[in-house]
């Protein structure tokens, strides 16, 4: 079974300063897609980012990019120019491409604070 | 609009008493998932189903039944034999199989609390 192991349970940042939230995964699959999914204070669960994994270029979405290093099984989320309203939990999640397992995966999520 | 709309947005549950959290989506979506989140913590699946009439046990399905009778329809029944009920629950869809790289999307939760 995968696993996915976010070890920050909290970090925070000065607003328009870059911050990078760590995730590992535990896979023996060779095709499978990440994810990154922010929940603020509402709770809905917000795609950030997608990456996958047969593409060695790492997935960019305007402030937010990743680091895949899929051989160290590590996918970092870099945000950059930081804005109070990227607070939030973010979650890494990893989803399978075997039929029959598709489901998500999620980690235990990092608390991400902007200070003004 | 299109999305995913579930309903209660507030429950609350009497011991012994079963409870059904409705989810809707009109995606046209084929997967609809359910799970559960408790305070501080990531997000376990609880039940799937990736066409109608057909679901799979999550990893904590124990205590939860659901039904898929209808593509758009995806309803969790939390019965008396789920001892620590109280939690958030998302229901989330996909169009269909990852092997596209299809994304799950979620709504917007439902709080049960027992009473």
């Amino acid at each position: 079974a995968q696993t996915v192991t976010q070890s920050q349970p909290e970090m925070s940042v000065q607003e328009a300063e870059t911050v990078t939230l760590s995730c590992t995964y535990d896979t023996s699959e060779s095709d499978y897609y990440l994810f990154w999914y922010k929940q603020p204070p509402s709770r809905q669960m917000i795609l950030v980012i997608r990456q996958e994994a047969y593409k060695q270029q790492n997935a960019t979405e305007n402030r937010f990019s990743v680091n895949f290093q899929k051989a160290a099984k590590s996918f970092s989320l870099k945000i950059s120019d930081s804005q109070l309203g990227d607070a939030a939990m973010y979650f890494c999640a990893y989803r399978s491409v075997d039929f029959g397992n598709e489901k998500l995966t999620f980690g235990t999520g990092t608390r991400l604070t902007i200070i003004p | 609009d299109g999305g995913i709309t579930q309903s209660p947005k507030y429950l609350f549950r009497k011991e012994g008493q079963n409870v059904t959290l409705s989810c809707e989506q009109n995606l046209n979506h084929d997967a609809m998932y359910w799970y559960r989140q408790d305070p501080g913590q990531g997000l376990r699946l609880i039940y799937y189903s990736q066409i109608v009439n057909d679901f799979q046990k999550g990893d904590i399905a124990e205590g939860y039944s659901v039904s898929r009778e209808k593509k758009e329809s995806f309803p969790l029944t939390v019965t008396s034999a789920q001892k620590n009920p109280t939690a958030f629950y998302l229901c989330a869809s996909s169009i269909g199989s990852s092997l596209s790289g299809n994304t799950i999307y979620f709504g917007e939760g439902s709080w049960l609390t027992v009473v």
